[in-house]
């Protein structure tokens, strides 16, 4: 079964450091896609970035990047130059298929991340 | 702004009433979720329509029923909840059908359900 491991319940960072949030996956499939989403106290659920197996380039999305390591079986998300505003929940998910050949989206348990001024 | 909105935002009910929580996309998405967010534990998929019809229900008790009258909206019918219910409900919706392999879901701003 597929499964999404972040082990860092909660991180803090120094504003305009960077932060590097762990995210190991799960997978028999050859073909899969990996996704961070962040999730401020407001509730919402904001799509960061997205990183398919077969990418050659590690995705970058503004002060976001996804250090990609296949063999590893690891997507950490990398944010650069942190702001206080940085400061939520950030989810690690994996496209999973379920019966009849659809794609569903399962999620890791998260990391608090605490930027200080 | 994700073009995702949820009404309502706030709401507090008993074991016995009956309410319903309401999403739209302004996106012209094809495909919408119900995903169930509680304290501590990871978002669970609750139901999926792709382009308005059910594809998946995950052993969701029958207390929840959802609807998908149009691709535009999404409702999800309350009934003799428990309190064990109590969580943050996100709707999300995404462009490509969920026969697609990348369909980021774009997410509403949730409603917090309280079940006294």
């Amino acid at each position: 079964a597929q499964k999404i491991t972040q082990t860092q319940p909660g991180m803090f960072v120094q504003e305009k450091e960077a932060v590097t949030l762990d995210c190991t996956y799960d997978t028999s499939d050859q073909s899969y896609g990996l996704f961070w989403y962040k999730q401020p106290s407001s509730g919402e659920m904001i799509f960061l970035i997205y990183q398919g197996s077969y990418d050659e380039q590690n995705a970058t999305e503004g002060r976001y990047s996804l250090n990609f390591q296949k063999a590893r079986k690891s997507a950490n998300l990398v944010i650069s130059a942190s702001q206080l505003g940085d400061s939520a929940m950030y989810f690690c998910a994996m496209r999973d298929l379920f019966s009849g050949g659809y794609n569903k989206l399962i999620f890791g348990a998260g990391t608090r991340l605490a930027v200080h001024p | 702004e994700t073009g995702v909105t949820q009404t309502p935002r706030h709401l507090v009910m008993g074991m016995t009433n009956k309410k319903s929580l309401k999403c739209e996309q302004h996106l012209g998405h094809n495909a919408m979720y119900w995903y169930k967010q509680s304290a501590k534990k990871p978002l669970e998929l609750m139901f999926v329509y792709n382009f308005k019809e059910q594809t998946e229900n995950n052993s969701v008790p029958s207390r929840f029923s959802p609807e998908c009258p149009n691709s535009s909206h999404l409702f999800l019918h309350l009934h003799t909840l428990q309190p064990e219910d109590s969580a943050l409900y996100l709707c999300a919706s995404s462009l490509r059908g969920v026969r697609e392999s990348h369909n980021e879901q774009f997410f509403g701003p949730g409603t917090r359900l309280t079940v006294l």
